[in-house]
């Protein structure tokens, strides 16, 4: 079946440094990726995706490109603040109802 | 715009209650889900609604737990009885079906306790 691979479970950087969090998904089909953020105590929130290989996405600094090559879709930030503490999920969707979640990605940013 | 809105945020249950936890999708669109978030599961798909037809019962779950669309603005997910291994936070998300749009968007959740 489909699926979804983030590979670091647990991230922590400092200020202002660059973040790279890996996704790389197995799909039957030509999925929709996407990225979403979760605080605590709050759903998860929609960041961006991407439907076409070498597409970009991005939103709030965020940014993540579709490479059907490696079957991959790595979100990365320049710069992160200590508000991007969060869980950040990755998921796939190959046109119908089922989305698959990666398990999560928690980034603890220090001040 | 008004996201999904979830009540309660919280629901405190002893074993074997019945309780129901509601859903109001965004406006205008036409898919709904319903969620179980767990530290252990992840997010696990309980139901899954088209233009109000329920397209998928749950499951290992539809024995206890029942999702209902009365109207396009309205869901509720009903579990009953009720045991402690339901606690968990319950998502309900939405979306359009398809096109450039398409992505659930997920309301603040229900965190149920089963005593």
């Amino acid at each position: 079946g489909d699926s979804v691979t983030q590979t670091e479970g647990q991230v922590a950087l400092s200020e202002e440094d660059f973040l790279t969090i890996h996704c790389n998904y197995s799909a039957s089909g030509y999925p929709a990726l996407f990225w979403y953020v979760q605080y605590p105590g709050e759903g998860p929130q929609f960041l961006f995706r991407a439907s076409r290989d070498k597409e970009k996405g991005s939103s709030r600094g965020f940014e993540a490109t579709y490479d059907k090559g490696t079957t991959s879709f790595h979100l990365r930030k320049a710069s992160v603040q200590e508000s991007d503490s969060a869980v950040y999920y990755c998921a796939l969707n190959t046109g119908n109802y089922k989305y698959v979640f990666g398990a999560g990605t928690r980034l603890k940013v220090i001040a | 715009d008004a996201g999904v809105t979830q009540t309660p945020r919280h629901e405190v249950a002893e074993k074997g209650q019945t309780i129901i936890l509601k859903c109001e999708p965004v406006s205008g669109h036409n898919d709904l889900f319903w969620y179980r978030q767990t530290k252990i599961q992840g997010l696990e798909l309980l139901s899954y609604f088209r233009s109000k037809s329920l397209m998928e019962d749950g499951g290992a779950f539809k024995d206890r737990f029942k999702a209902e669309m009365l109207n396009s603005s309205f869901s509720t997910l009903k579990i009953q009885p009720t045991e402690p291994k339901d606690s968990a936070v319950y998502l309900c998300a939405s979306s359009f079906r398809q096109g450039e749009n398409q992505a659930p968007l997920f309301g603040e959740g229900t965190r149920l306790s089963v005593l």
